[in-house]
């Protein structure tokens, strides 16, 4: 997997708003989609994951939505929480997970 | 916990030095795999090992070599360091094939002075 090193964009959100972070992706033909959550000085975490037969899962207060047409992956996160702060990674996966990419990340601020 | 142990932590040198990373994968993991992070910069792919072999190279610069060893942990040599190799390096593993999450280690924070 390989991703583009860039400026992280950041979201700014009040405490106990929800969150949408989006992503893009490049490949039509990725079967297999990952949000990681990384927190500072940590590695990425595993936060939820889609199959692309599917447009929607939820988990604890997670969302991922997945718009195969236009290629784009959100994921909400309801009543946000300090502990939620972090960057968030999306990834995109292909060919049996033999081709795993990263999208440039985006840095989640919670306003108290 | 991941289950994915990296050690050193944190990693002081200098220019011009050779140091090496160690990474042991979960339990049963047999895929392992090299990230490098800057600050606030993604996660840039360095290497792939599958089973002790070699499966997929990123932007892995000739400097930097690694290996996978018969007990699948792994080793990220990183030679002639320089500033910019300053970096966070991940290791991350995988079951592969049926499940393709990867699980990544906490880092080693390189610092090249």
């Amino acid at each position: 997997g390989e991703s583009v090193g860039l400026h992280l964009p950041t979201l700014s959100v009040q405490e106990g708003d929800n969150s949408i972070i989006n992503c893009a992706y490049s490949n039509s033909a990725s079967d297999y989609f990952i949000w990681y959550k990384q927190e500072s000085g940590k590695g990425p975490q595993f936060i939820i994951d889609i199959r692309s037969n599917m447009d929607k899962r939820q988990g604890q207060r997670v969302t991922v939505l997945l718009n195969k047409t236009v290629k784009h992956l959100s994921l909400q996160i309801a009543a946000t929480q300090p502990g939620d702060s972090a960057v968030y990674f999306c990834a995109e996966i292909s060919d049996y997970g033999q081709n795993f990419v990263f999208g440039p990340g985006t840095r989640l601020s919670v306003l108290p | 916990d991941s289950g994915v142990t990296q050690t050193p932590k944190h990693l002081i040198t200098a220019t011009g030095q050779r140091v090496t990373l160690r990474c042991s994968p979960r339990s049963g993991d047999l895929s392992v795999y090299w990230y490098q992070q800057s600050l606030d910069q993604g996660l840039q792919f360095l290497i792939q090992y599958y089973n002790g072999e070699e499966r997929a190279k990123g932007n892995i610069l000739e400097r930097f070599s690694a290996q996978q060893f018969p007990d699948l942990h792994s080793e990220l040599n990183l030679s002639s360091l320089e500033l910019g190799d300053s970096a966070l390096y991940f290791c991350a593993s995988s079951a592969d094939r049926g499940d393709e999450k990867l699980f990544f280690g906490s880092g080693t924070q390189l610092s090249v002075l």
